[in-house]
């Protein structure tokens, strides 16, 4: 079945260091790619997304690009900050494999985020 | 627009108990999907619904039922409540089907004793 794997955390960077948060996936077909985003005490939140392969999704400074060839989409940004602090998950929705089948949305298990100042 | 809201936002219950997690919106969005969040687990879909009157088996949907009879509520109903189901429990819509923008409500914190 569609899965997703993330990179296990939880992971700890200082301010103003690059983050990188790998997400590999197996779908049949071409997903559509996420990126949501819980702080604490809250629901998730979309951060971005892509639907096709080499599309880049960006938003508050991250970013991650669709790459078809690893089935890849990881998760980056150049500078984060103490608000960035979260659990980040990767997800996708698999395309229909037949006509009238349901789509799902499909989550990673999610990679703690702390950034110290 | 209040969004997407939950209640209770904790809740403590003894095994056996029955209650229904309440969840509701005014985005008049078509779909709605219930997940838990457990530790190390990420989210799993246990109900979701296309629209009013249709609703449908996720992941893990035994010992939860559902309905949808309006557009704007899709509560979540625990028929007889057991330890494992002790969860955070987060209830999202979204305008026409899921692969646009899931909006997420701020979860139900579900005790079982």
């Amino acid at each position: 079945g569609d899965s997703v794997t993330q990179m296990e955390g939880p992971v700890t960077l200082s301010e103003e260091a690059f983050l990188t948060i790998n997400c590999t996936y197996t779908a049949t077909g071409y997903p559509s790619l996420f990126w949501y985003v819980q702080y604490p005490g809250e629901g998730l939140q979309l951060l971005l997304k892509a639907t096709k392969a080499d599309d880049k999704g960006s938003n508050k400074g991250f970013e991650a690009t669709y790459r078809k060839e690893t089935t890849s989409f990881h998760l980056e940004k150049g500078s984060v900050q103490v608000s960035d602090s979260a659990v980040y998950f990767c997800a996708l929705v698999a395309k229909r494999a037949l006509e009238g089948g349901s789509e799902k949305l499909v989550f990673g298990k999610g990679t703690k985020l702390t950034v110290n100042p | 627009n209040a969004g997407v809201t939950q209640t209770p936002k904790f809740q403590v219950l003894k095994t056996g108990q029955s209650m229904t997690l309440q969840c509701a919106q005014d985005m008049n969005h078509e779909y709605m999907s219930w997940y838990r969040q457990d530790p190390g687990m990420g989210l799993r879909l246990i109900h979701y619904s296309v629209g009013a009157g249709i609703t449908d088996q996720g992941e893990v949907p035994n010992g939860y039922n559902v309905s949808r009879s309006t557009t704007e509520d899709f509560p979540l109903r625990l028929l007889s409540a057991a330890p494992s189901q002790t969860s955070v429990y987060f209830c999202a819509s979204s305008y026409g089907s899921v692969r646009n923008e899931q909006f997420f409500g701020p979860g139900t914190r579900l005790t079982v004793l």
